[in-house]
């Protein structure tokens, strides 16, 4: 079974500039999540979509993150401008809807530096 | 409030021996879940294992324990005969029933050294 899929690895950037994310969810997982994930700190949540509604957008800056989830498949998370701070490994993951006991699936996460 | 608190930034344990990873939770759900995730220098989070709030039995996968004491509200990893490659950051996790939403919420995470 393919795990979960995200593009860039790694990616550098200059503050003020814009970068995407992007996830492929494990097939058949309906619920997909965005978290950030600090140096030296646990993943924070930013987004979680079920299908392609979101239900948690709570600790998302909407003032400069923005994501969507196409088709309830593949979700792309978006930063404009970057800042410095926004500096961190931004970790897709997924997980069987409605099985709130199973374990989320994580992908190898997208490392950002904003110069 | 902090719903998952880990107190310990960093432990060392000699290999082979035994080391057990602190846990305390925040709660108010009657049904909710507790997890422990391994993330190795590469960076993806692995899933060791689980602990429901209404199982009875200590859940344990291996090398891994879980040590559930619900009243106290803590849920402690224990790894028997370390390894090397158990080197790596710990998280510890709560998923709860209630709301909409039903995320993982991680703790500060707790960074393992094995020695030789």
């Amino acid at each position: 079974e393919a795990g979960v899929a995200q593009s860039p690895r790694y990616k550098i950037i200059e503050k003020r500039q814009s970068v995407a994310f992007w996830c492929n969810p494990i097939s058949g997982h309906a619920t997909l999540y965005w978290y950030q994930q600090i140096l030296g700190q646990g993943p924070k949540l930013l987004i979680q979509f079920q299908n392609n509604g979101v239900v948690d957008d709570s600790q998302l800056p909407k003032d400069r993150f923005s994501a969507e989830r196409l088709k309830g498949v593949d979700s792309t998370l978006k930063i404009q401008p970057a800042k410095l701070e926004d500096s961190a490994v931004y970790l897709c993951a997924s997980s069987l809807t409605g099985v709130w006991t199973g374990e989320l699936f994580f992908g190898e996460g997208s490392r950002l530096t904003v110069l | 409030a902090q719903k998952i608190t880990q107190t310990q930034p960093g432990m060392f344990v000699q290999e082979k021996e035994a080391v057990t990873l602190d846990c305390t939770y925040d709660t108010s759900d009657q049904s909710y879940g507790l997890f422990w995730y391994k993330q190795p220098s590469s960076g993806e989070m692995i899933f060791l294992i689980y602990q429901g709030s209404y199982d009875e039995q200590n859940a344990t996968e291996g090398r891994y324990s879980l040590n559930f004491q619900k009243a106290r509200k803590s849920a402690n990893l224990v790894i028997s005969a370390s390894q090397l490659g158990d080197s790596a950051m710990y998280f510890c996790a709560m998923r709860e029933r209630g709301g909409t939403a039903s995320k993982l919420t991680f703790g500060t995470g707790t960074r393992l050294q094995v020695t030789l």
